[in-house]
């Protein structure tokens, strides 16, 4: 089975910290996401990776950035943190090509309250 | 641009009713669409997916989803409801079809079954 892990399930910090969200995946997936998801907002696309040391910016990548250093793994950064970070991220990887439409696979989530 | 919409933030079946789930599409080209469960305190799983070929997709746990590109719709269904079906459901589209990782989802809908 195809394993998403995300190191810290719930964490709380306070206004201004660095926070780091670590991920690792299992399956040699080129592609991994971080996801931010709000109650009536769904999941948006913070940034993503398709290679390692690449990456790209997605819908809402102010506040954070990124980090790939190796394959299997991509660490989210909050370089301070604020209030209106409060939420639950997701991590998610997948192969590359997309011509068949590739499954994405999600970690369990990490929930940051910053206080 | 692609979006997704979700009709119906919170939808309530008794349990053995049928389940219907909304899902409308915007997409400048052939879209490929999903639809992934996300149980409490867990991440997302895939339920199914639409790439090409037949429009009436089967998925996990007796869930299935018909495309319907006049419609540009993608509803979710199942015949009878279980308790155990309670959780909330995503929809999305992918953003290209160059690179299916990327996905737009839709708001959510949370899906309660009453006994």
């Amino acid at each position: 089975d195809v394993k998403v892990t995300q190191s810290s399930r719930y964490l709380v910090k306070r206004t201004g910290e660095k926070v780091f969200l670590e991920c690792v995946q299992d399956m040699d997936h080129e592609n991994m996401f971080w996801y931010r998801q709000d109650p009536g907002l769904g999941l948006r696309l913070i940034y993503f990776s398709y290679d390692v040391k690449m990456k790209e910016k997605g819908d809402i990548p102010e506040g954070y950035s990124v980090s790939r250093e190796k394959k299997e793994r991509f660490s989210l950064i909050l370089e301070s943190a604020s209030t209106n970070q409060t939420s639950m991220y997701l991590c998610a990887s997948s192969f590359l090509t997309g011509v068949s439409g590739n499954t994405i696979y999600f970690g369990e989530g990490s929930w940051l309250t910053v206080v | 641009a692609q979006s997704v919409t979700q009709l119906g933030s919170h939808v309530s079946v008794s349990e053995g009713a049928l389940v219907l789930l909304r899902c409308n599409y915007s997409s400048s080209v052939p879209p490929y669409l999903f639809w992934y469960v996300q149980y409490p305190n867990q991440g997302l799983q895939l339920l199914l997916k639409y790439t090409t070929g037949a429009t009436l997709v089967k998925g996990i746990n007796g869930f299935e989803a018909e495309f319907k590109k006049s419609e540009t719709s993608f509803h979710l269904t199942k015949p009878s409801a279980h308790m155990s079906d309670a959780a909330e459901y995503f929809c999305a589209v992918s953003r290209s079809s160059s690179n299916t990782g990327k996905l737009i989802f839709g708001q959510g809908t949370t899906l309660q079954v009453k006994p």
